[in-house]
């Protein structure tokens, strides 16, 4: 079992909802949580970056995480067609190699 | 331009060649990163080095070498290519608000 898990999706929602993302972790260790958005063949890039339990906001963008319950999640606010792209959730600080751990991803398709 | 860049960006080699992937980043990041992307694994952490000539394994390291010199370039090379090392290859480096990524080289080994 991967160490931190992503429903794939895709996810479709109408342009201007508020979009969930989820993902669950096992390692009890992990400190630190990110957010990345993937464009089609283009690297990752940060959106969101949170140190242990709380909410973070960043515009329309809310991550939280809850350690209690190894969850986190990042909301969308007034999503817009240019969100479509593969969202990933990350965790590191876990001990062992010093480097993130992925979830696989989900694909979110903004329908304007 | 600040950041990190990657090259070549793009890459076919046959199987058995040793191939070098370059990153070089301008922040003066002490923690540099090597991950691959490959369909139904997501991102994998190959290398990593936390300084300068101070690298260590990551989760898929094997068939792969690295090196660090300098700061702000963090090597890979591939000894003898294979077809399973075909893939999309990420350098990221870390700073005190996240890990950043460079744009990618995708590499064909046939």
């Amino acid at each position: 079992q991967k160490e931190v898990e992503q429903d794939p999706g895709p996810l479709s929602v109408p342009e201007g909802a508020i979009v969930s993302l989820n993902c669950t972790y096992s390692n009890s260790a992990f400190q630190y949580f990110m957010w990345y958005r993937q464009y089609s063949r283009k690297g990752p890039e940060l959106l969101m970056y949170t140190y242990s339990s709380g909410n973070k906001e960043d515009g329309r963008f809310t991550a939280q995480v809850d350690k209690s319950s190894k969850y986190i999640s990042l909301f969308i606010r007034d999503s817009q067609p240019s969100d479509s792209a593969t969202y990933l959730c990350a965790a590191g600080g876990g001990g062992g190699a010093d480097g993130l751990t992925f979830g696989k991803g989900t694909h979110l398709i903004i329908q304007p | 331009d600040a950041g990190i860049t990657q090259s070549p960006r793009y890459k076919i080699t046959e199987t058995g060649r040793q191939v070098t992937l370059m990153c070089h980043q301008t922040w003066s990041h002490s923690y540099m990163f090597w991950y691959r992307q490959d369909l139904g694994h997501g991102l994998r952490l190959i290398y990593y080095s936390a300084a300068a000539d101070i690298t260590d394994k990551g989760e898929v390291p094997d068939g792969y070498v690295v090196s660090r010199s300098k700061t702000e370039n963090f090597p890979l090379t591939l000894e003898s290519a294979t077809r399973s090392q075909t893939s999309v290859y990420f350098c990221a480096s870390r700073g005190l608000t996240g890990q950043y990524f460079g744009p990618g080289t995708r590499l064909t080994v046939t």
